[in-house]
């Protein structure tokens, strides 16, 4: 049971538009930034956004972020099958004397 | 460029220790955090341990905690992760990451480890 929720499975056709969820508590995502990464199978994560809504150089503009309390978005436009991956939130989360860093469970993206 | 290097996962009775590497390169190593996550087969990630660039700070996963140690050597560029006591839960692909959450972020290609008897 991973700290933050994300739909396991998410699909749209080719050139449409998909939207995946994270969803946290005031512990992690409501007062922390959110980063969210692609993973192709066999290969390490990639960071697609960081704090919140920023894109490192070379993601293209049909990714995006947002976050609004405790929960945050990631939006990806002009679908391509390129895309089809693993798409994971992440952030810290202070509720605990440590810093921990959670995940969500990852959703799965299908380009049908 | 950055370049991570993870080294010594193989197969392990439960009960049994190995110690992880990461060599790094293309970047002031003492000067960034440095991360180990690991991912189960089919499975989704999970945060390991966390490090401070001067090794100050430690913070373990509850999962892990007791079991395991990070650790790092500045003078030689090199993260390490000892793990004690292994189990089946602990088999994994474990990645070194530089800095995760953050524009700085960097991982390496990953080293499995197999508990087995």
């Amino acid at each position: 049971q991973s700290v933050l929720t994300q739909p396991p499975s998410v699909s749209a056709a080719p050139g449409q538009k998909v939207t995946i969820s994270c969803s946290g508590s005031s512990s992690n995502i409501g007062n922390n930034y959110v980063s969210w990464y692609q993973q192709l199978p066999g290969t390490a994560p990639k960071l697609l956004i960081y704090e919140n809504n920023k894109r490192p150089s070379g993601i293209p503009d049909r990714f995006s972020g947002s976050k609004s309390g405790t929960s945050a978005t990631l939006g990806i436009t002009g679908l391509q099958t390129g895309d089809e991956a693993d798409y994971y939130c992440g952030t810290w989360d202070s509720s605990l004397s440590d810093g921990h860093v959670v995940f969500g469970g990852g959703t799965k993206l299908t380009v049908l | 460029q950055v370049q991570l290097v993870e080294s010594g996962g193989g197969v392990v009775q439960p009960g049994g220790s190995l110690r992880l590497s990461c060599a790094a390169s293309g970047f002031t190593f003492s000067s960034y955090g440095m991360h180990w996550v690991r991912q189960a087969p089919g499975k989704g990630l999970e945060w390991v341990a966390f490090i401070r660039y001067d090794g100050s700070n430690k913070y373990y996963a509850d999962s892990v905690k007791g079991r395991f140690t990070i650790s790092r050597d500045n003078s030689k560029n090199t993260l390490y992760l000892q793990m004690n006591s292994l189990r089946a839960e602990d088999t994994a692909v474990y990645y070194c990451a530089k800095d995760i959450l953050t524009v700085r972020d960097y991982w390496g290609q990953g080293t499995l480890v197999t508990v087995s008897s």
